[in-house]
């Protein structure tokens, strides 16, 4: 089925471990976009990409990398996780003119 | 600023009793609006969008949402309310062509038999 898949599910890393978060969208869209959620206070923009070959950062960029590695894939790095990293990440993909998003399933991430 | 507000946190309706989750937006240009709807350990599933035209918009699952440009609001409501309507929903708010948008804390739907 079309849509936005995620990997993994979910990982539980170290303080100062690093590790890549990984999404894949099949729709053609050209805009990709990386989220976490926290609860109470819904979902926050960490970095988006508005076409291949751009990125730019969201809300909450800090901690955190990406790269937008072709049309359909786009990727979210943490360099050195922190347990303020703890949070379910999504991923989601969007086209100008179609409205609104769709979603990948989510990554629960824990530091500890 | 742009800025998304669902006051409510939490609601508990009966089933079959109507539903309104309530959302207001700050924003410095006409809106795109969304609701969505997320269940628990699912990723965020788009229930209704309002770009221009009718004020009143249907959605999926029974679900509708009313523009209201001089209040500013954007209220998702359900005639009769289904057990399995229990979840999160969000509220997000954006430009067309800047294709990025804003979302609110959530409103989480319990729903009492």
């Amino acid at each position: 089925n079309a849509g936005v898949t995620q990997t993994p599910k979910f990982q539980v890393l170290k303080t100062g471990q690093s590790m890549t978060l990984q999404c894949a969208q099949d729709m053609n869209h050209n805009s990709m976009y990386w989220y976490r959620q926290d609860p109470g206070m819904g979902l926050r923009l960490i970095y988006y990409s508005a076409s291949e070959g751009t990125t730019d950062k969201g809300e909450v960029p800090n901690g955190y990398n990406v790269s937008r590695l072709n049309k359909r894939e786009f990727s979210l790095r943490l360099e050195s996780a922190a347990p303020s990293q703890t949070s379910v990440y999504f991923c989601a993909s969007s086209e100008v003119g179609e409205g609104g998003y769709t979603f990948g399933s989510g990554t629960r991430l824990t530091v500890v | 600023a742009q800025s998304v507000t669902q006051p409510d946190i939490h609601i508990t309706v009966s089933e079959g009793a109507s539903l309104e989750l309530r959302c207001n937006y700050s924003y410095g240009a006409t809106p795109y609006l969304f609701w969505y709807v997320q269940s628990p350990g699912q990723g965020l599933q788009l229930l209704l969008k309002y770009f221009s035209g009718d004020t009143l918009v249907q959605g999926i699952k029974g679900f509708e949402a009313e523009f209201k440009r001089s209040q500013s609001s954007f209220n998702l409501r359900k005639p009769s309310v289904h057990w399995s309507d229990a979840a999160e929903y969000f509220c997000a708010v954006g430009l067309y062509n800047f294709n990025k948008f804003y979302f609110g804390s959530g409103t989480k739907l319990n729903v009492k038999p």
